[in-house]
Order: C-alpha cells, then structure tokens, then sequence
C-alpha cells in the first residue's frame, strides 16, 4: 500500500498569501494518478486536480499543482477567503487508492 | 448535471449491519465505477472499494474485505453497500464517488451519509 504523507498538517496564512501544500509517497507513483482535493466544512470533497498538475471544472488558474515521482505539490498563489479549507492528496495509479491525511489551510 | 443522492442518515448497534444507496441523477448510469469513501469524525478520507455498475464487477480494499458487499439495481440506476459487524470505529460519513475508469480521479460526489454506531 503507498503511503501518502501531507505537510504541513495546518498551515495558517492571511488572505493574499501564497500556499505551498505538500505530498510525499512511500513510493514511486505515476503523476497521471495524484489527484487533489478541497474538503469544506460539512461538504463532500470536490476535485481540484487530477493528473498532477490539470485543473478541475470551476477552480481559478491560482490553484496549480505539481510534481512527480513522490513529490507532489499543490500551490495557491493569492489565498482567497473562500480557499480556506482541507486538501488531500490522493494516488489512483495502484490498489489500494490512497488518500493523504490532509492538510488544514486556515485562516491567519 | 450528474449527480449522486445517497440514502439518509442511520443509527445503528454493534454488530448490526448497515446498507446505503447511492442513486445517480442520469441515465447512462452503467458507464461508471461507483466507489465508497468512508469518513470517521475529524479524521481523513479512507477507499473502501468500488463497483462497475456495467457487468457487477466489485473491489474491496483488503481492510474492508469480507464485511463489505457492494451491490446495484441498473433499473434504478442505483448502487448500495452493506456492511456488516459494525463497531463504533464504523461511525462516519460514507460518500460514494463517481470516476471513468478504474483508476480515474472521484470527480462526483455524493453528499454522504452519515452512519452512527451507539449502544
């Protein structure tokens, strides 16, 4: 099973600032399979990036995503108050799918 | 718009069983894997496995095997999970989630159900 390991697991920033959200893997993975997600409060999860580094329908071009191997590293240029929330990162390349612990983006 | 609609929240007893259904807004139904996702309190996300609703294929995380069945009804474009023996580590939110193809991204919800296990 590949291990998916988030930090920080809270990052406090003020609107305006950039956000640097990581996910490292037990091993190797296939960045066509890392996907992201934004979870809200009371919310189902909503997907924000797939394939690593492709934006999903609705998300603002501040949200960009990267990496490779088992690195991977979703990036938010100017937070916005409606972005404050926890992300996940997820591998799909093997079974079990795996989800990182996440990681809380809260307010400053 | 697709959508996926889950059943309503549930109270159960250790040792009990439970089944939700996860019922999708379109018709070509068949077409995609549906898969369960389970949320204890506070906590993160955990696959427990997925069904392809177009021949009843089914996989369960190894976690999950034995306890889980995942079933459908394509008449009413409908897919459920029963799991069985429940303890209060199973009190949580399951959601269903929608992807293409085996190893595609969830990139449907259901709003989730919410499950608690009390004596």
């Amino acid at each position: 099973e590949i291990v998916l390991t988030q930090s920080p697991g809270t990052l406090s920033l003020s609107p305006g600032e950039r956000a640097t959200l990581s996910c490292r893997a037990s091993q190797s993975v296939s960045d066509s399979y890392v996907a992201w997600y934004q979870q809200k409060p009371g919310q189902a999860p909503r997907l924000l990036m797939y394939a690593s580094a492709t934006r999903a329908t609705g998300f603002p071009d501040r949200f960009s995503g990267s990496g490779s191997g088992t690195d991977f590293t979703l990036t938010i240029s100017r937070v916005e108050p409606e972005d404050f929330a926890v992300y996940y990162c997820q591998h799909s390349g093997s079974s079990p799918r795996t989800f990182g612990q996440g990681t809380k983006l809260e307010i400053k | 718009q697709v959508r996926l609609v889950q059943s309503g929240p549930e109270v159960k007893k250790p040792g009990d069983s439970m089944k939700v259904s996860c019922k999708s807004s379109v018709y070509t139904f068949d077409v995609y894997y549906i898969h369960w996702v389970r949320q204890a309190p506070g906590r993160g996300l955990e696959w427990m496995g997925w069904i392809n609703p177009h021949n009843g294929a089914t996989r369960y995380a190894q976690k999950f095997q034995g306890r889980v069945t995942m079933t459908m009804d394509t008449s009413i474009s409908t897919v459920y999970m029963q799991v069985s023996s429940l303890s209060s580590d199973d009190t949580a939110v399951f959601y269903c989630a929608r992807t293409d193809d085996d190893l595609d991204p969830f990139d449907v919800w259901g709003q989730g159900t919410v499950v608690t296990v009390s004596s």
